[in-house]
């Protein structure tokens, strides 16, 4: 597609149940990235990949989150036992490689609120 | 770990004024991109920064780089009402680390 493509953009659901977040890069993007903003705050990274391996993974903040890449495409990012602080903007970014000089396209979000 | 100071948080302008916000780094930095998010948007890449005491300019935004690597702003001339949102500065350290360290932002607001 012609940006990162970002599903479900609200997702609402009840403390203690599991949630999946799609992310959809841009073709061609090697690298992707998750982040996660608080209202009004900044960007938290959680865990990024190089094709379909994940170097980094010490941005998760514990072990109810994991994610993973298939196909060097899309990710999923999967929270467990959701916990009312987990609510806040889920952003992914993808970039052509992996690298420090690379610009990052970032998705829409999703929204996700614990109840 | 390694953190990036983003200074003001806020900033209340009136409509013409200019506006700069900083980032700072007590360790050299590998290069620095700027990004901008709207209000209810998502963050979009404005530039990179790569060598010692560099300059860019984009129309009425003017981004520099610190002689030492440690330090960069974004100034913004004459503002408008559509330069509203958070400016975040990105930074790599370098090596073999794939993620950007984002700053805190800073939220700018325009008062026409």
């Amino acid at each position: 597609g012609a940006g990162v493509s970002q599903s479900p953009s609200n997702k609402v659901t009840e403390k203690g149940k599991d949630v999946e977040l799609r992310c959809d890069p841009i073709s061609g993007h090697t690298a992707l990235y998750w982040y996660r903003q608080s209202l009004g705050q900044g960007l938290e990274f959680l865990i990024y990949f190089q094709g379909n391996s994940a170097p980094d993974k010490s941005g998760l903040p514990s072990d109810r989150f994991s994610a993973e890449r298939t196909g060097g495409s899309v990710s999923t990012l999967t929270i467990q036992r959701t916990q009312q602080e987990d609510s806040a903007v889920y952003l992914c970014a993808s970039s052509f490689l992996q690298g420090d000089n690379q610009p990052q396209h970032f998705g829409d979000g999703t929204r996700l609120s614990i109840l | 770990g390694q953190q990036v100071m983003q200074i003001p948080q806020y900033q209340h302008v009136q409509e013409g004024e200019d506006f700069t916000t900083y980032c700072n780094s007590s360790t050299t930095l590998s290069n620095i991109q700027w990004y901008k998010q709207r209000p209810g948007g998502h963050p979009v890449f404005l530039i990179q920064l790569v060598k010692s005491g560099e300059v860019k300019k984009q129309k009425r935004l003017t981004f520099q780089f610190g002689e030492a690597k440690k330090n960069s702003s974004l100034h913004i001339t004459a503002t408008q009402t559509t330069d509203v949102g958070t400016y975040f500065c990105a930074v790599n350290y370098g090596g073999s680390q794939g993620n950007l360290i984002f700053g805190k932002g800073t939220k700018l607001s325009v008062k026409p």
